[in-house]
C-alpha cells in the first residue's frame, strides 16, 4: 500500500517563474492538505482540498493555488515566485473528509529553491 | 493568530537518559492536540492525538499528557535510544477548522 507520494522531490526555479508540485494521497484517502515549511519554522497550512474544492485556506497570497482531481490527487501551483517561497512543501492526506482529530499522513515533501 | 510554542528548541541527551519536551498553545477554541515525530529525510509520522483535558497516551517508551485548561502538553521519552533522534512537532487544532497549527519543533539528538 503506497503512502503519500510527492513529485518532484527537489527543484530549482528563478524569481518570477511558476511551479507545480504534485501529490498522490494514500490509498483510500479523499482529503489533501498542503503545508509549507520554511527554514527554522514549523509546517504552515496553505490549504486543504476535499471533493475537488478548496475547503479551507491559510494565510497565503493568491499566488498559491491548487487543484484536486477526481482520483483525489492534488497539485499546488505557485506563480510569480519570490525568494521567500524557498521551502519544503509537504502534502498530507487524511480519510473520511479530514476530521481534525485524524492522523495526517505526510509525503516526504518537495524542496523548492528559488534563486 | 494562534501561537504554538515548543521548548526546548533542541537538545542532546545520552543514550539511556529520559527527557521531556513542552508544547504550549492558547486554550481557547481548542479541539485536539497532535504530536508528530519527524526523522531527517523522512516524512512526519503521527505519535498521538489527544482531545480531553487530562488525557495521557503511551506508545512504548514515549508518552504524552494534555492540559487543555492551561494550554500545554508534555511529551516524555524514557530511556532514550539513538533511534529516537528526530524532530518532535506538536500541532493543536481548533474547533471549526481543518488546519493543524504546528510548532517549530524540538530537535532531539540521542548520543550513543
Amino acid at each position: 500500500d503506497a503512502g503519500v507520494t510527492q513529485s518532484p522531490t527537489h527543484l530549482i526555479k528563478t524569481r518570477g517563474q511558476q511551479v507545480t508540485l504534485r501529490c498522490s494521497p494514500k490509498s483510500g484517502h479523499d482529503t489533501v492538505s498542503w503545508y509549507q515549511q520554511a527554514l527554522g519554522q514549523g509546517p504552515q497550512f496553505i490549504f486543504q482540498y476535499y471533493e475537488e474544492e478548496e475547503r479551507q485556506r491559510g494565510n497565503f497570497p493568491d499566488r498559491f493555488s491548487g487543484h484536486q482531481f477526481p482520483n483525489y490527487s492534488s497539485e499546488l501551483n505557485v506563480n510569480a515566485l519570490l525568494l521567500g517561497d524557498s521551502a519544503l512543501y509537504l502534502c498530507a492526506s487524511t480519510p473520511g473528509g479530514g476530521r481534525n482529530t485524524g492522523e495526517l499522513f505526510f509525503g516526504e515533501g518537495s524542496r523548492l529553491t528559488v534563486l | 493568530i494562534l501561537n504554538v510554542e515548543q521548548s526546548p528548541q533542541s537538545l542532546h541527551v545520552q543514550e539511556g537518559d529520559s527527557t521531556n519536551f513542552t508544547c504550549s498553545f492558547p486554550s481557547s477554541n481548542f479541539y485536539a492536540l497532535h504530536w508528530y515525530r519527524w526523522e531527517t529525510a523522512k516524512s512526519p509520522e503521527a505519535l498521538f492525538v489527544m482531545t480531553l483535558n487530562g488525557d495521557e497516551k503511551k506508545k512504548g517508551r514515549i508518552s504524552a499528557t494534555l492540559n487543555t485548561k492551561e494550554g500545554y502538553s508534555y511529551l516524555y521519552i524514557k530511556g532514550s535510544q539513538p533511534e529516537d533522534s528526530a524532530t518532535y512537532l506538536c500541532a493543536p487544532t481548533l474547533s471549526g477548522t481543518y488546519k493543524y497549527i504546528f510548532g517549530t519543533g524540538t530537535r532531539l539528538k540521542v548520543l550513543a
